[in-house]
């Protein structure tokens, strides 16, 4: 199995402020066919399902607010938040899609400062 | 509009079974690959079970902790996905959520129900 490790546990950022969320894979999600990273990020609020955030990476779901983006490849990536506001206050996910089973990594509480 | 609706969830004994329904509007069950997460009170969220598509041949995949004992299906309405859970153990006491992928590759979720609690417990 793939798993999934995240860092930090949780982080306060004040209003405005940078949040970066680390992710790092047991092994690569990187497929050579198609060069795509198979990870995803989802973020949950209190009392709510998951929301996609964003897939392949990088690839940023519909709807989603561009101070979201997501980097990295092969085992390490990244969510940042560019500028943090008070409706981004939430437990974000990393998950795997390269192989089954599919793996989230633990979770990442972000709070305001 | 695209919606998913958990129920069936409740209070079950140990070893007994429980079968959650996961209703459908806006599309047909079979259409899109579907998935089962759960999570456990004040914990993270685990990957449970998952449905290809027809399209990729309707096939299932399970987590080791509740393969043997979990099934996902679909109706032959097409409105409803289940997820059968026998011989229940305490451990599988959580919020099971099912999801949807209309929009994105096939292990990643953009459409969620709002969840069914389900807690195992003598």
């Amino acid at each position: 199995d793939i798993v999934m490790t995240q860092s930090p546990d949780s982080q306060a950022v004040s209003l405005g402020e940078r949040a970066t969320i680390n992710c790092k894979s047991s092994q690569s999600v990187l497929y050579s066919s198609n060069n795509k990273n198979y990870l995803a990020w989802y973020q949950q609020k209190p009392g709510q399902p998951p929301k996609l955030l964003i897939y392949w990476a990088s690839t940023r779901e519909s709807g989603v607010p561009d101070r979201f983006s997501g980097s990295g490849s092969g085992t390490d990536f990244t969510l940042t938040i560019s500028s943090l506001q008070a409706e981004d206050v939430a437990v974000y996910y990393c998950q795997q899609y390269y192989g089954i089973p599919f793996t989230f990594g633990p979770g990442t509480k972000v709070d305001i400062k | 509009e695209v919606q998913l609706a958990e129920s069936g969830g409740g209070l079950v004994q140990p070893g007994r079974s429980l079968r959650l329904s996961c209703t459908i509007s806006g599309f047909t069950f079979g259409d899109y690959a579907m998935t089962w997460v759960r999570q456990a009170p004040g914990k993270g969220l685990e990957w449970v079970s998952f449905i290809r598509s027809k399209a990729y041949g309707g096939t299932t995949e399970y987590a080791a902790s509740v393969k043997g004992r979990f099934t996902i299906s679909g109706d032959d309405s097409k409105t409803i996905a289940y997820l059968q859970m026998n011989s229940l153990k305490t451990e599988d006491t959580a919020m099971y959520y099912c999801g949807a992928a209309l929009t994105t590759p096939g292990g990643v979720f953009d459409i969620w129900g709002q969840g069914t609690m389900v807690t195992v417990s003598s």
